[in-house]
């Protein structure tokens, strides 16, 4: 089956640690995207990333980072810089870049120790 | 950026028709309007999505005025299943990938 895979489900992080999220698609979708979702709340954009080697920050990229070195992976690290990291986080692809729809995984639940 | 506007929650009753709007006054030329189910620790899963007027499948219909400042997602006779948070996204062309808070609705026997 086609889909995204997202590990682990959960994590867990000290203060001070770089974690890195694992996204990978067997979808040959060439978008791919993060988001994280904090209680109650909607889906906010961390990165994107358009096509292989190349990404753009979302709206909330401060204290993450991401590489595209593969079209089927998409790792995201949460660096210490990210004073709140405690979310849960979404993965998704999509067959090209906005206007499509996008098929997510299903997420990492980040807490701090 | 086209904010997106719902309803916090909706109670409905199994079989009856639900109607979500979502409200987007600064939608762009190029924007497209998705929707999308999520359920408790799960990732989002597409519903339905359009442009202009009236687009159905088998799950949904989803109806835009001419204006496009709003669009409406209906759900036919519901079941408990259906409960969930339902999200609708602008999509546009500059970068624009705006989800709302989403609507919550809860389905009663």
């Amino acid at each position: 089956d086609g889909g995204i895979t997202q590990s682990p489900k959960y994590l867990f992080r000290k203060e001070g640690q770089n974690v890195t999220l694992s996204c990978e698609q067997n979808l040959n979708h060439d978008a791919m995207y993060w988001y994280r979702q904090d209680p109650g709340q909607g889906l906010r954009l961390i990165y994107y990333s358009q096509i292989v080697n190349d990404f753009q920050k979302g709206d909330i990229a401060e204290g993450y980072s991401v590489s595209r070195e593969k079209k089927e992976s998409f790792p995201l690290t949460v660096t210490s810089a990210q004073k709140n990291p405690t979310a849960f986080y979404l993965c998704a692809s999509s067959i090209g870049y906005w206007e499509e729809p996008q098929h997510f995984g299903d997420g990492t639940r980040l807490s701090i120790l | 950026l086209a904010k997106t506007t719902q309803p916090i929650s909706m109670d409905s009753y199994e079989g009856q028709e639900v109607n979500i709007t979502c409200s987007h006054n600064n939608i762009a030329t190029n924007d497209y309007i998705t929707w999308y189910q999520q359920f408790p620790s799960q990732g989002p899963r597409f519903i339905i999505q359009g442009y202009k007027t009236k687009v159905t499948n088998e799950v949904a219909s989803l109806f835009i005025p001419a204006d496009r400042k709003s669009s409406t997602l209906s759900l036919p006779r519901v079941s408990l299943s259906d409960t969930a948070v339902y999200y609708c996204l602008v999509e546009g062309s500059q970068g624009n990938l705006i989800f709302g808070k989403g609507t919550k609705l809860s389905v009663k026997p």
